[in-house]
């Protein structure tokens, strides 16, 4: 049963330090995606990749955040410094898309909650 | 600026009754609508889509319509059971792009 997986779950951390998050796509996806859940907006689109290559990441706060692809099993998300505001759960999400966009579904991982003291 | 707007935090229905969730866009060129289901400590899971030439689609005991004219749509879960007590995210984006903008959802009690 293939799926995405997300390390860490659950990570608590001190304002000022960097979070890294790291996501498994399932093999043989091509698109990976990355969403922040927090209470007020519902599921926010951070940056997503096709084929390893960045295509949008105009939903990050660009001074503190980046988001990268070291290989097509790894993607990985990454706050330095690290704010109490950042606090919410990381979703990653990844798809097969074959030239139609959105119309193939995103599946998602499980999420790493993330807690800034 | 929401694109996507679930203006209903929260819905309580009895088992064996519809379940009608609705959503608001604003974006008149989306062209392609997702209904994702999430229970918690878990990643959402596509449920149904329908494609703007479409007013409705059908799933099972899920139903997704859409009224372009208003830029609403509505899911509808007949009849409703305990196991459909979750958050539900409305999403919207255009066919040919990857971008999918979600709504903040809507979360679903079903009482037995």
């Amino acid at each position: 049963d293939a799926r995405v997986t997300q390390t860490p779950r659950h990570k608590v951390t001190e304002m000022g330090q960097e979070v890294t998050m790291r996501c498994q796509p399932i093999l043989g996806h091509n698109t990976v995606f990355w969403y922040r859940q927090t209470m007020m907006q519902g599921l926010e689109l951070l940056a997503y990749f096709r084929n390893r290559a960045p295509l949008d990441d105009s939903g990050m706060p660009k001074d503190r955040f980046s988001a990268e692809m070291p290989d097509a099993t790894l993607a990985t998300l990454k706050i330095q410094p690290s704010e109490p505001r950042d606090s919410a759960v990381y979703f990653c999400a990844s798809g097969l898309v074959q030239g139609r966009g959105i119309t193939d579904t995103q599946y998602f991982g499980p999420g790493t909650r993330l807690t800034v003291l | 600026d929401q694109q996507v707007k679930q203006n209903s935090p929260s819905l309580s229905v009895q088992e064996g009754r519809i379940s009608i969730l609705n959503c608001d866009y604003t974006n008149s060129m989306f062209d392609y609508f997702l209904w994702y289901k999430k229970y918690p400590a878990e990643g959402p899971t596509f449920l149904i889509s329908i494609s703007s030439i479409k007013d409705k689609n059908e799933d099972g005991r899920f139903t997704v319509f859409l009224n372009k004219s208003a830029k609403h749509l509505s899911l509808h879960i007949v009849p409703s059971q305990p196991g459909d007590s979750a958050v539900y995210f409305c999403a919207a984006g255009l066919t040919g792009g990857f971008k999918t903008i979600f709504g903040a959802g809507t979360r679903l009690f079903v009482k037995a």
